[in-house]
């Protein structure tokens, strides 16, 4: 099994429907991250969290909200979707520390129509 | 605030060969950590190396090796005998330690295509 597992891993939803992306590690990290990615233009942070009472926005979070449910689970979701929401999205983890590398989901495509 | 910058959208290279993904970065931290990330077409981000803004040496990874000018904020990858299953986009990012509240950021990543 993944060490960071995101679900769902495709999905297509309609416009101004509320949607919940899923990330749950078994890596005992306290960091927590989600990005999407968009073609030409890399990976942006949405939200990231360095504990379940640490909650902090990212560069793009409007139109988006987490839950840190416990130490493993971090849950993205989209209020109201809208079609430039589209995109792939990312779950990561990290422990603490400068030199520490994230290690990434598989990623979840998102597709609003 | 920080930002990683990756010029290069694509870039070509015969297989066997050696070729630079350039990055530069931009933060007034003085504690940070540069690493980079290889994304193949399957889009599972894949950790190559890491470089700390207080380490002497540039690092190395079998093939990898970053080629870390700290005064001019480059942190370039290198990758040596290049391999068609090097064909991937590659990304750089940062974590600056202080002023950037510890956050992993990404630059917008550049396309490796290598040719028999």
């Amino acid at each position: 099994d993944a060490d960071v597992t995101q679900t769902p891993r495709n999905r297509i939803t309609k416009t101004g429907k509320r949607i919940m992306l899923e990330c749950s590690q078994t890596k005992g990290h306290d960091r927590m991250y989600w990005y999407r990615q968009d073609p030409g233009l890399g990976l942006r942070l949405i939200y990231y969290s360095f504990d379940v009472k640490d909650i902090n926005k990212g560069e793009i979070s409007d139109g988006y909200s987490v839950s840190r449910q416990a130490q493993a689970k971090f849950s993205l979701s989209l209020e109201s979707a809208i079609p430039n929401q589209t995109a792939l999205y990312f779950c990561a983890t990290s422990m603490t520390g400068r030199n520490t590398e994230a290690f990434f989901g598989q990623g979840t495509r998102l597709t609003v129509v | 605030a920080q930002k990683i910058t990756q010029t290069q959208p694509g870039m070509f290279v015969q297989e066997k060969e050696a070729v630079t993904l350039d990055c530069t970065y931009d933060t007034s931290d003085q504690s940070y950590g540069l690493f980079w990330y290889k994304q193949p077409s399957s889009g599972e981000m894949i950790f190559l190396i890491y470089q700390g803004s207080y380490d002497e040496q540039n690092a190395t990874e079998g093939r990898y090796s970053l080629n870390f000018q700290k005064a001019r904020k480059s942190a370039n990858l290198v990758i040596s005998a290049s391999q068609l299953g090097d064909s991937a986009m590659y990304f750089c990012a940062m974590r600056a330690w202080n002023t950037g509240f510890q956050k992993l950021v990404f630059g917008t990543g550049t396309r490796l295509l290598v040719s028999p």
